[in-house]
Order: C-alpha cells, then sequence, then structure tokens
C-alpha cells in the first residue's frame, strides 16, 4: 500500500482566500506530481518536481505554485482562490526503479 | 506526439460477464504502461505496470496484456465491486511524466 497522504480531503472556502494543499510521502521517492481532475474528467498534470528545490509547470496551466524543500513534502499553494479552482487536486509520488506511480487520495476544493 | 486513447468510454456489464477494456497508445520509446482503478472522489489505485509486448499480469479477475500498439484489461467474471474508471497510462524513455487516457467507467450490475 503506498504511503502518500494529502490534506485537508475536503475544503470549501471563499473566493480571494489563500489555500494551501499539503501532500507527503513516505516512500523516499525524488520525484512528485500534482494533476488536477474535474469529475468524470481526465488527469491534468499541473506541476511536478525531480527532486528538492526542483520544480516544473506541468501540461496545463495553472495559477498554483508548488514548493520542494524536503523530498517527503510537496505542497501546492493558491494565492488567491476563485470559483474556477474548484476541483480535485491528487498528488503522486514515482518509484524511480519501477516507473510506477502512486496517488494520495486527493483534495476536493470548492471555491464560492 | 506521445497519445492514449481508451475504449469504450462506459461499458456495463451483468455480473459474471466477461470483457475487455482497450488501451491504444502512441509513444516515442515506451518505457512502461500502467493501468489503475479509480473509485469515485478517490486517487487512483495502481493495478499493473507492462514494460514490452507480450508481458501479461493477473489480478483476481484481472489480466492485463501488452502489444506494440495496445493494451487490453480483461475482466473474468465480474463482480459488482469491480465497478469504477479504468485508466490506462503510459511513460516514454525519455520522459518522468505519465500520458493518461480518459478512462473506461465500468458498472457491474447484479
Amino acid at each position: 500500500e503506498a504511503d502518500i497522504y494529502q490534506t485537508p480531503r475536503y475544503l470549501v472556502i471563499g473566493t480571494g482566500k489563500k489555500i494551501t494543499l499539503e501532500c507527503s510521502q513516505t516512500m523516499g521517492h525524488d520525484k512528485m506530481y500534482w494533476y488536477q481532475q474535474d469529475p468524470g474528467m481526465e488527469l491534468h498534470l499541473i506541476h511536478y518536481s525531480y527532486g528538492v528545490n526542483s520544480t516544473e509547470k506541468g501540461d496545463l496551466s495553472s495559477e498554483s505554485t508548488v514548493s520542494r524543500i524536503r523530498t517527503e513534502h510537496f505542497p501546492l499553494t493558491l494565492e488567491s482562490a476563485r470559483p474556477s479552482h474548484t476541483s480535485q487536486y491528487l498528488c503522486a509520488s514515482r518509484d524511480a526503479v519501477t516507473g510506477e506511480q502512486f496517488f494520495g487520495p486527493g483534495t476536493r476544493l470548492t471555491v464560492l | 506526439e506521445d497519445q492514449v486513447t481508451q475504449s469504450p468510454e462506459a461499458l456495463r456489464l451483468q455480473e459474471g460477464e466477461s470483457s475487455s477494456l482497450n488501451c491504444s497508445y502512441t509513444v516515442s520509446g515506451l518505457r512502461g504502461l500502467f493501468w489503475y482503478r479509480q473509485d469515485p472522489g478517490k486517487g487512483p489505485e495502481f493495478l499493473f505496470t507492462l514494460y514490452s509486448a507480450g508481458e501479461e499480469k493477473e489480478k483476481e479477475r484481472l489480466k492485463a496484456t501488452l502489444t506494440k500498439k495496445e493494451s487490453f484489461l480483461h475482466i473474468t467474471a465480474p463482480k459488482p465491486e469491480d465497478s469504477a474508471t479504468y485508466l490506462c497510462a503510459v511513460q516514454a524513455h525519455s520522459s518522468y511524466k505519465l500520458i493518461f487516457g480518459s478512462g473506461t467507467r465500468l458498472l457491474v450490475r447484479p
């Protein structure tokens, strides 16, 4: 079973608020990812990291930012949330040997 | 351009009615093909990795196979608890990213 955690699981906030979605993994994986997924739709990569102090934008443009100060921690921040940010956010980490990505349970964000 | 296409988009089966899900892919040098199961409101759960044509893997009622152009996920005698969205993804040798298909929504009726 993958040891990757996301908090909060659900978040309802008002427009203009700053939020941080937490993601942590205990597997020692260097590579981590953030995906955005609307209900019934595809996963879209919004950020990834090769390791500490390394972050890159994904395929889908996002107003969020990420940081990677520690291997196990990969938080995502929205400086000013808007209703268009309403979605599910999934964090994943990758096993360098097998290439397998393991996903967290997700954070369902609703911006009113 | 690396691409993954899954079919059908949705599949309804009666309990015990075996079937197959298809994943067609185009990738510049396949490093691995991955199958995931996703339940509503949850993160994808890893099922299988296939690395080369001819490879097969099994887990309970699921069997995944791989050719040079596509992969199949065979479901034998499915049960209602197999209802979920099944996602296929590929990774190229030159990339750290997975390219996901849009998934097949499977509903198994008792």
